[in-house]
């Protein structure tokens, strides 16, 4: 699987955006893109993904840079309860390897009140 | 729903001693899987199954068994435990192997002394 860089660590205060980087610069074409989220002693979970179009959901946006090597996850309004690992990987749309996650470090977000 | 279930929450086994760590889903999805996360890591994928009698290895299947003997079930078996099993475990499901979203459960905490 292609690699991603995270920062270790970011910090936001409550009720304003947060945008959080990952490049991925040997990101191929059938790569998508999936953001999941660890919160404190609990499993990850699924937030976003997308392919070469910026995306929407009720969580968060996914903004994805024309050349794909990198995105921002965008959190419109953290809360503290959008404390939480933040992992960017990378998934190959195809075969019987596209189930498994592989994960990074990811971003420890603070958010503060 | 209950979504993925794990039993125990917390574990505490002798050096060679075997136990079988529980995973249960009720949400009738094909693919399941088991990932350990040691302190300070991300996810690392054991084992997983596409699907009832269907199992493969993942990055790390040295020392697990798996089966699959029903599609709500997938347990992760250790055959005699080892300081270097100490981890939390998660289990994670999807509708298919294809499905981006991966529901995960509340892990295990297993300490092996």
């Amino acid at each position: 699987d292609a690699k991603t860089t995270q920062p270790n660590s970011m910090e936001s205060n409550e009720e304003e955006p947060v945008h959080l980087p990952c490049n991925h610069s040997t990101i191929s074409g059938t790569d998508y893109i999936h953001w999941y989220r660890q919160l404190p002693s609990q499993g990850p979970e699924y937030v976003i993904h997308g392919l070469t179009s910026n995306v929407n959901n009720r969580m968060a946006s996914l903004a994805i840079a024309e050349d794909r090597k990198s995105s921002t996850l965008i959190l419109h309004r953290a809360t503290l309860r959008d404390a939480a690992v933040y992992y960017c990987i990378l998934k190959f749309a195809g075969g019987t390897s596209y189930g498994k996650l592989t994960f990074g470090q990811g971003t420890i977000l603070t958010v503060h009140p | 729903n209950a979504g993925v279930t794990q039993t125990p929450k917390f574990q505490v086994l002798k050096t060679g001693q075997s136990m079988t760590l529980q995973c249960a889903q009720d949400m009738n999805h094909e693919y399941m899987s088991w990932y350990r996360q040691d302190p300070g890591m991300g996810l690392r994928l054991i084992h997983y199954s596409v699907g009832a009698g269907i199992t493969d290895q993942g990055e790390v299947p040295n020392g697990y068994n798996v089966s699959r003997s029903t599609t709500e079930d997938f347990p992760l078996r250790l055959l005699s435990a080892a300081p270097s099993q100490t981890s939390v475990y998660f289990c994670a499901s999807s509708y298919s192997i294809n499905t981006y979203e991966q529901y995960f459960g509340p892990g295990t905490r297993l300490t092996v002394t």
